[in-house]
Order: structure tokens, then sequence, then C-alpha cells
């Protein structure tokens, strides 16, 4: 297995430009989260997904999309980049709400800066 | 909502000592707290999970305890070695939202 898996590894953007990070992970997990983590910030969620077709928000989801059409798939899309994105995100699973017997893995992360 | 607060200053041991990281939480005692690894560069990696009728928890060199009354859990590593140096972090569920909430998370560096 894979485990989790995150494109780009590194990325660089204008203030106004658009992209997706990319997400896959082949455990079958349904839940599946993004975050993000800046220094002394620690991880704060932006979207997480409970199950294909579900998404909802987490602590800081302005300037963020996400969607779930398949179970190994969530895509974070940018809307317009801001030098406020310049981060680290990460994107994690779980086989169901992490819990007391669900542990997340987590991806490699995207190092993201926005000039 | 839940706030896990963890010691943000790094914390220097010398090898062989015992490490001991600290986690609080405010507001609702959590019904569990898990702890991860994360080494630079990379993502956490999970560690252990305490539940709340637990006082302690055990896994090799890592020992767990969760104290309700304080609304602390402390983390220990024993024997500690080099290759232990890394961030360790806090996280248990909001339950406001079906995620969990991260520490900041504690940098431990263990000198050889």
């Amino acid at each position: 297995n894979a485990g989790v898996t995150q494109t780009p590894k590194f990325q660089v953007l204008k203030t106004g430009q658009s992209m997706t990070l990319q997400c896959a992970q082949d455990m079958n997990h349904e839940y599946m989260s993004w975050y993000r983590q800046d220094p002394g910030m620690g991880l704060r969620l932006i979207h997480y997904s409970v199950g294909a077709g579900i998404t909802d928000q987490g602590e800081v989801p302005n300037g963020y999309n996400v969607s779930r059409s398949t179970t190994e798939d969530f895509p974070l899309r940018l809307l317009s980049a801001a030098p406020s994105q310049t981060s680290v995100y990460f994107c994690a699973s779980s086989l169901g709400v992490p819990g007391s017997y669900n542990e997340q893995f987590f991806g490699p992360g995207t190092r993201l800066t926005v000039l | 909502s839940q706030k896990i607060e963890q010691n943000s200053e790094a914390l220097n041991i010398q090898e062989g000592k015992t490490a001991t990281l600290t986690c609080n939480y405010t507001n609702y005692s959590p019904a569990y707290l898990q702890w991860y690894r994360q080494d630079p560069g990379r993502g956490p990696v999970f560690l252990l999970l305490i539940r709340e009728n637990e006082k302690e928890k055990r896994k090799e060199r890592l020992k767990v305890t969760f104290d309700t009354t304080l609304k602390q859990s402390l983390f220990h590593i024993t024997a500690s070695q080099p290759a232990d140096s890394a961030t360790y972090l806090c996280a248990s569920l909001d339950t406001g939202r079906r995620a969990l909430t991260f520490g900041s998370g504690t940098r431990l560096q263990v000198q050889p």
C-alpha cells in the first residue's frame, strides 16, 4: 500500500492564482481531512469528509474548496491564492471518524508559497 | 470547542534520561487523547492512544498517562535516544466537529 499520497511536494504561486492540491489514499478509508501547519500554530483543520459525497468545514475553511467524488481522492482547491495561504498542507485519512479506534494516517505534505 | 495546549518551548535532555512532555486540555474532558510524532519535513505518525478510563498506557519505551482531575496527559520516553528527537503532538476529538484538534506540539532534542 502506498498509504496517503500528496502532490505536488512543493508549489510556488502568485497572488490570485488558483490551484488544486491532490490527495489520494489506497486503504479504503472513509474519513479524509486537510490540515495546514504554520510555525507555532500547530495543525489547523481546513475541511474534512466522512465519506464520498460528504464534506464539512473545519477551523479555517475560508479560501479553500473541497469535494469528495470517490473514496480514494480528496482534492483541496485554492480559489484565489493569497500570501496568508503560504503554509505546509497535510492530508490525512482514517477508517472512520478519528476516535478511540481510528488513528489518522498522514501524507508527506505539500509546501506552498504564495508570492 | 476543545483547546489542546502543549509547551511550545523545546525540551532538551541527555541520552538515557526520561523525557516527559505535557498536554493540557481546556473545557470538557475528552474521551481519549492521541499522541503523534512528527519529524522535520514529514507528516505526523500515530504513536499511542489513551482513553478516559485508562490511567496509563505503555508501548515499548513509551508511556502515556491521563489525569482527568488535572486535565492533563503526560507522555514519557524512557532511556531516550538521539533518534527520539522530533516534535510530539497531542490530539483529541473535537465533538463540535467530527475531527481531531491538535496541540501545537513540543520539540524534543536528545543530546548524545
